[in-house]
């Protein structure tokens, strides 16, 4: 079975500062690791994805996130928030031969100016 | 292309009544979701279907039913609609059914049931 855990539920934090959302994972066998987010009012998009090779994933906006077997963590980072990132976002992972993403509960971004 | 559409963006209900949620995409997906999203409970997959012809409940299927009208749509149903139903309604679609595969989502529907 698979299953994640986002550990903050609100992270709050001003503009240009860094920003690490935290992402936990559950499995037994290999997994794929997904973050999406969702601006107010709209549906999730993809940021980026780790389905196998380098640990350091890039994606869009300036996120970041990397992949650490050992913890079994995939964290989500940047160097530097505006004020546009306020978002929903959500770690969602996909192991054991499933094409049914499990998504976590959600980190909320919050910038403040 | 639009990508994934979804009608009504709001709606409300009284309980009892029941309502059909649409969704459409361009993409030529092969497969389609609904989850449904609640405050501290992330996306919940209610129904889904892998391809044109062929559905499969998820996590939370009671009191839904769907409908792959064709490799375009993929309809959800309430027959009478319950408070507990209020929330957040997504549709999405991925092009295949890979574990690879980018999941793109709609704008969503936000019903609420007195």
């Amino acid at each position: 079975a698979q299953s994640v855990t986002q550990l903050d539920s609100q992270v709050p934090v001003f503009e240009e500062a860094p920003v690490e959302l935290r992402c936990n994972y559950s499995s037994s066998v290999s997994v794929y690791l997904f973050w999406y987010v969702q601006y107010p009012n709209q549906g999730l998009q993809l940021l980026l994805k780790y389905l196998s090779g380098s640990t350091l994933v890039k994606g869009i906006n300036g996120f970041e996130a990397e992949f650490n077997k050992s913890q079994t963590s995939f964290h989500l980072r940047k160097p530097s928030v505006h004020i546009s990132d306020t978002a929903e976002y959500f770690c969602a992972v996909l192991s054991g031969g499933s094409y049914i993403p499990t998504f976590g509960r959600g980190t909320s971004l919050i910038v403040h100016p | 292309n639009a990508g994934v559409t979804q009608t009504p963006k709001f709606q409300v209900l009284k309980t009892g009544q029941s309502m059909t949620l649409q969704c459409a995409q361009d993409m030529n997906h092969n497969s389609m979701y609904w989850y449904r999203q609640d405050p501290g409970m992330g996306l919940r997959l209610i129904y889904y279907s892998a391809s044109e012809g062929t559905t499969d409940k998820g996590e939370v299927p009671n009191g839904y039913n769907v409908s792959r009208l064709n490799k375009r749509e993929f309809s959800l149903r309430l027959e009478s609609a319950a408070p507990s139903q209020t929330s957040v309604y997504f549709c999405a679609s991925t092009l295949t059914s890979r574990a690879t595969d980018e999941q793109f989502f709609g704008p969503g529907t936000r019903l609420t049931v007195l």
